[in-house]
């Protein structure tokens, strides 16, 4: 079965504008999470999405948002970029119930100039 | 605060010589303890989930243990293509917290 899809694989955006990116999860996963991995800070959760309910956010400025679709697909924003938002952003998608894994995908390479 | 601390931060390893890494965590009402491993460059892949102390699993030559308060994967005989880096995670809150990982180098 296909895997959790995010787009798009690769960014360069330039400080100060905004960014979208997407996810779409394993057929039948209601859950869906961001995280951030930069190699200081390691894999950082931004937020998790549960049948369009946001059920728990991270620590991250309020520049950064999401929302879940009532097909379970995903996005999160950042607006106003900053160098240091450059990251590789992972989507993981579950089935949210005991003895299930959280499935990722490649994730978004966005480098910040 | 540090909640997941995953020692040591890199292992070097001759292809055959086994060897452990280590996860200790601090969260309380603990939901699951996931090992990963992750390529440069790519998604981590998901390897376990434990839930209770003493609780093991096993896949290939892969081996991860629970106590109440640390969490072992045991490589055994590792070939160059187990090179990775390894993450553990806690699922607490609707969320996972990530170890800093451990990277490991097996030479053939």
């Amino acid at each position: 079965k296909a895997g959790v899809t995010q787009t798009p694989r690769y960014l360069i955006k330039t400080r100060g504008q905004q960014v979208t990116l997407s996810c779409s999860p394993i057929s039948g996963h209601r859950s869906v999470s961001w995280y951030q991995q930069t190699p200081g800070q390691g894999l950082q959760f931004l937020f998790e999405y549960f049948s369009e309910t946001q059920r728990n956010k991270g620590n991250f400025p309020g520049r950064f948002s999401g929302r879940q679709f009532s097909n379970s697909r995903s996005e999160m924003n950042v607006s106003t970029l900053e160098l240091g938002d450059s990251a590789l952003y992972l989507c993981a998608s579950s089935l949210d119930a005991q003895g299930y894994g959280y499935t990722f995908g490649s994730g978004t390479r966005l480098t910040v100039v | 605060e540090d909640q997941v601390t995953q020692s040591p931060e890199a292992l070097r390893l001759q292809e055959g010589e086994s060897s452990s890494l280590n996860c200790s965590y601090t969260v309380s009402g603990l939901r699951g303890l996931f090992w990963y491993r992750q390529d440069p460059g790519k998604g981590p892949e998901f390897l376990f989930t434990l839930y209770s102390a003493g609780e093991e699993k096993e896949k290939e030559r892969l081996k991860a243990t629970l106590t109440k308060k640390e969490s072992f994967l045991h490589i055994t005989a590792p070939k160059p293509e187990d090179s990775a880096t390894y993450l553990c995670a806690v699922r607490w809150d609707y969320k996972l917290s990530f170890g800093a990982g451990t990277t490991v180098t097996v030479r053939a």
